[in-house]
């Protein structure tokens, strides 16, 4: 079974950087696409871009100069920056895995972590 | 980016139909999925592709619709539908996704 686990601070200072780590178990992220999503105070959703299973990344315009995904194959995992965060950067982070690599919809998320951006 | 407009709530007694509607900006094809999200938890996709049911999700659930115009149909609603539903698409880059329905249960 496909699982997803974000960690990472709860807590980020406005102009710093923002880290999470997507742990992903029961699927390798050699495969498929692998992305985040995060959900704003008052339920707008913004997708943020992925990684798919060459390496390659894609990201949503609207954040491409903050925003970084890398990952780590031996540790099955990915990773998100996004650097000079603000209180407007306050959400809920979910990583996902998309139905099948390329297909653009979500098939399994993670269970989402809040960060509040606040000094 | 395409804009996905759903009415942001609706109330319905347990038993009946109801139906959310997302409206897109521009057309979207039938690139449209559906995801319930209860709260505390995260998204689960419902329906893709418009009308194709994810595997594991009640026959109560079906979805409809292409070019601008969605729905999402429960019939019959049960109490356990409560939650916060919400449309993605998948046509236009950006994906963008709509703002979310929540049903609650009379």
């Amino acid at each position: 079974e496909v699982q997803l686990q974000e960690s990472g601070p709860g807590l980020v200072k406005p102009s710093q950087s923002l880290s999470l780590t997507c742990s992903v178990t029961g699927y390798s992220i050699t495969s498929n696409y692998w992305g985040w999503i995060r959900k704003f105070p008052g339920n707008k959703m913004e997708w943020m871009g992925y990684i798919s299973y060459s390496g390659s990344t894609s990201y949503n315009p609207s954040l491409k100069s903050r925003i970084s995904i890398t990952r780590d194959t031996s540790k099955n995992q990915f990773f998100l920056q996004l650097n000079s965060v603000t209180t407007e950067d306050t959400a809920t982070y979910y990583c996902a895995r998309e139905y099948y690599s390329g297909s653009n919809w979500f098939a399994y998320w993670g269970q989402g972590t809040l960060v509040t951006v606040s000094s | 980016d395409t804009v996905l407009t759903q009415s942001p709530a609706l109330a319905v007694s347990p038993g009946e139909r109801v139906t959310i509607s997302c409206r897109a900006s521009e057309s979207v094809s039938t690139l449209m999925h559906w995801y319930q999200q209860k709260p505390g938890q995260q998204p689960t996709l419902l329906i893709y592709l418009a009308s194709n049911l994810e595997s594991g999700v009640p026959a109560r659930f079906s979805g409809s619709g292409s070019g601008t115009d969605f729905t999402l149909t429960i019939d019959p609603v049960e109490a356990d539908d409560t939650a916060t539903y919400y449309c993605q698409q998948s046509w236009n880059d950006p994906r963008t996704f709509g703002g979310g329905t929540k049903l609650e249960l009379k």
